[in-house]
């Protein structure tokens, strides 16, 4: 079946700019995971939602990121006047409620560029 | 969570078995252990998990001795095409645990003909 899907895969913004990045789990999965990662930080996670429960917000860096979930599905991670050190690739995973807790399903990435 | 502690880079020639070894001394009883992969301009790809002793899929082993608090992944006869980065995570689970990754620096496995 279809797997985890992001749009855009690359998109390049000026500093000061808002941006929104969207990701398409896989059907049926209500775990729902937002990293990003640099050449500086690895691979870090961001945002955590699952199901009808308060997202896990822990890994945000400031304010000016957010991120929300709609109907359980599609996920929008939006951050707000972009800095240069936003620029990474935003990876979005799935994971299936009775699959296992380690076993995610991650999509290829939207390359962010500030700028 | 338990930090994890892997080599930075490896090299290994087609048709090899390469070890692949991870210390994660501060485990917790309710923590497994998880490998993923990941190729340039990819996401990662859950590779296989373990608790205990010894697990194995089409893929790869891996291996855990008692104490957990190492773990080796094991990859047969090696091919050109598993030139990758290999990430050792210990996930917490339980109830409201999320199974978050905490991503390390990875192995930087290269192979060569």
């Amino acid at each position: 079946g279809a797997g985890v899907s992001q749009s855009p895969s690359n998109k390049v913004t000026e500093k000061g700019k808002d941006v929104e990045l969207r990701c398409d789990p896989i059907s049926g999965h209500t775990a729902l995971y937002w990293y990003r990662q640099s050449l500086g930080q690895g691979l870090e996670f961001l945002i955590y939602f699952q199901g009808n429960s308060a997202p896990d917000k822990s890994g945000l860096p400031s304010d000016r990121f957010s991120a929300e979930r709609t109907g359980g599905s599609v996920s929008t991670l939006t951050i707000q006047r972009t800095q240069q050190e936003d620029s990474a690739v935003y990876l979005c995973a799935s994971r299936a409620t009775s699959g296992r807790e380690g076993e995610q399903y991650f999509g290829p990435g939207t390359r962010l560029t500030v700028t | 969570l338990a930090k994890t502690t892997q080599p930075i880079s490896m090299d290994s020639y087609e048709g090899q078995e390469v070890n692949i070894t991870c210390s994660h001394n501060n485990i917790a009883t309710n923590d497994y252990i998880t490998w993923y992969q990941q190729f340039p301009s990819q996401g990662p790809r859950f590779i296989i998990q373990g608790y205990k002793t010894k697990v194995t899929n089409e893929v790869a082993s891996l291996f855990i001795p008692a104490d957990r608090k190492s773990s080796t992944l094991s990859l047969p006869r090696v091919s050109l095409s598993d030139t990758a980065v290999y990430y050792c995570l210990v996930v917490r689970t339980g109830v409201g645990q999320g199974g978050k990754l905490i991503f390390g620096q990875g192995t930087e496995l290269s192979v060569k003909p």
